[in-house]
């Protein structure tokens, strides 16, 4: 069974680093791509940006790029998102997910990591 | 970047009705590249159609998808109450996928 299992919510103050993750199972971690999705409070989906563990290959949406780091440890099965300054605009829903391909339907989704950043 | 524009905001039906959501890419979408997702309060998105009318895995048959170029739709025949909720399109012609702004499905 496939499983992308993400890290439990964050509440951060701003200027704070962050690295939440996606742990994944059920299939090779080194043979899909893994992306991530932001949802602000209230609001609809945004794509983030993918990686391909196989070979760390990482595109970013030009809205995000820059402003997160996307990574993933082929050894622990595990995707990563990162932050080196959060910014209170950057609470939302983060989800990662398996697309089909570099540019693909979403198969399979994470449950989801809550980050609140409030001084 | 591709724009998806989704139509109504909100749709409000009754049980067993039949729900009509559009999507409207602001360029032709290539191979039909169109997916659709359902998301209910709380939870993560969920699969349900892909390239434009494809049914994702353990979908029912009550969802079907159609169109080509721009003008994409998400058609429930008959509501369910678990079918109430948030409906987003996706475009992935261009290795920058975008989403739509969802279309609410409610219970009138």
């Amino acid at each position: 069974e496939v499983q992308l299992v993400q890290s439990g919510a964050e509440v951060k103050k701003p200027g704070e680093s962050l690295k939440i993750s996606c742990k994944i199972s059920g299939y090779s971690f080194t043979t899909y791509w893994i992306g991530w999705v932001r949802q602000m409070p209230g609001k609809g989906l945004e794509w983030m940006g993918v990686i391909y563990p196989g070979d760390s290959d990482t595109r970013y949406s030009p809205s995000f790029q820059g402003q997160v780091t996307i990574s993933a440890d082929k050894s622990i099965s595990t995707a990563y998102l990162q932050w080196s300054s959060l910014k209170a605009s950057d609470t939302a829903m983060y989800y990662c997910a398996r697309p089909r391909a570099v540019a693909g339907p979403l198969d399979y989704w994470g449950q989801g990591t809550l980050v609140t950043v409030s001084s | 970047e591709i724009v998806l524009t989704q139509s109504p905001g909100t749709l409000s039906l009754s049980p067993g009705e039949r729900a009509t959501l559009s999507c409207r890419a602001s360029q032709s979408l290539s191979s039909s590249y169109l997916a659709w997702y359902q998301q209910k309060p709380g939870q993560a998105p969920r699969l349900l159609l892909y390239g434009t009318s494809s049914r994702a895995t353990g979908i029912p048959d009550r969802f079907s998808g159609s169109g080509s170029g721009t003008d994409f739709t998400l058609t429930i025949s008959k509501l369910e109450p678990e079918d109430f909720a948030v409906y987003y399109c996706q475009q992935y012609g261009s290795s920058l996928l975008t989403f739509g702004g969802g279309t609410k499905v409610e219970i009138k």
